[in-house]
């Protein structure tokens, strides 16, 4: 099983580009969500979604958008990037809410922005 | 607004010894209570997980966390460390279990002495 499969692992930007980061999940899990991690906060939650169609903000979302046009994937759009923006992002889809789900994180998408 | 303290950035452990991470919660109603590991540039692995019921739990690798309500902790516990627990560890809590609600803490490093 591919779980939740990220892309791409690493990625070195200019300040002022644009980029996506893309996110996949083959579970057919309903919630999905982006997570930033910085040195010393742990993971903040960016922006998720709770359906197709459905999208809302998280703990940091300014900077950032989202769009979640089918199941499987949830990208995260940077559309100026900035430094501030230099992180490790992860994404994570669960089933449902509740007792006895589960979330699961890809692998990482290492982003620098210079 | 829910909240986690990991009060210990660093811990250093000999290996075959026991080890205690401490996490310490803020939570209104009876939350969600998850301990994830992240090994070197890896995404997270969920190690346990309390719902309700019994308050102490089992998870992955060796490792059990307690939950008590009292003292709003949920303290990770294994008895004898291996070199390969060596990772970063991150208590979540979630009102409801998904992908779109976790709150990270900061995580506590965990480094395996030989």
């Amino acid at each position: 099983n591919a779980g939740v499969t990220q892309t791409p692992k690493f990625q070195v930007l200019k300040t002022g580009q644009s980029m996506t980061l893309q996110c996949a999940q083959d579970m057919n899990h309903e919630y999905m969500s982006w997570y930033r991690q910085d040195p010393g906060m742990g993971l903040r939650l960016i922006h998720y979604s709770v359906g197709a169609g459905i999208t809302d903000q998280g703990e940091v979302p300014n900077g950032y958008n989202v769009s979640r046009s089918t199941t499987e994937d949830f990208p995260l759009r940077l559309l100026s990037a900035a430094p501030s923006q230099t992180s490790v992002y992860f994404c994570a889809s669960s089933r449902d809410r509740g007792m006895n789900t589960e979330a699961f994180f890809g692998q990482g998408t290492r982003l620098t922005v210079v | 607004a829910q909240s986690v303290t990991q009060p210990d950035i660093h811990i250093t452990v000999s290996e075959g010894a026991s080890l205690e991470l401490r996490c310490n919660y803020s939570y209104g109603a009876t939350p969600y209570l998850f301990w994830y590991v992240q090994s070197p540039g890896q995404g997270l692995q969920l190690l346990l997980k309390y719902f309700s019921g019994d308050t102490l739990v089992q998870g992955i690798k060796g490792f059990e966390a307690e939950f008590k309500r009292s003292q709003s902790s949920f303290n990770l516990r294994k008895p004898s460390v291996h070199w390969s627990d060596a990772a970063e560890y991150f208590c979540a809590v979630d009102s409801g279990g998904g992908a779109d609600g976790l709150t990270f803490g900061k995580g506590t490093h965990l480094i395996i002495q030989p």
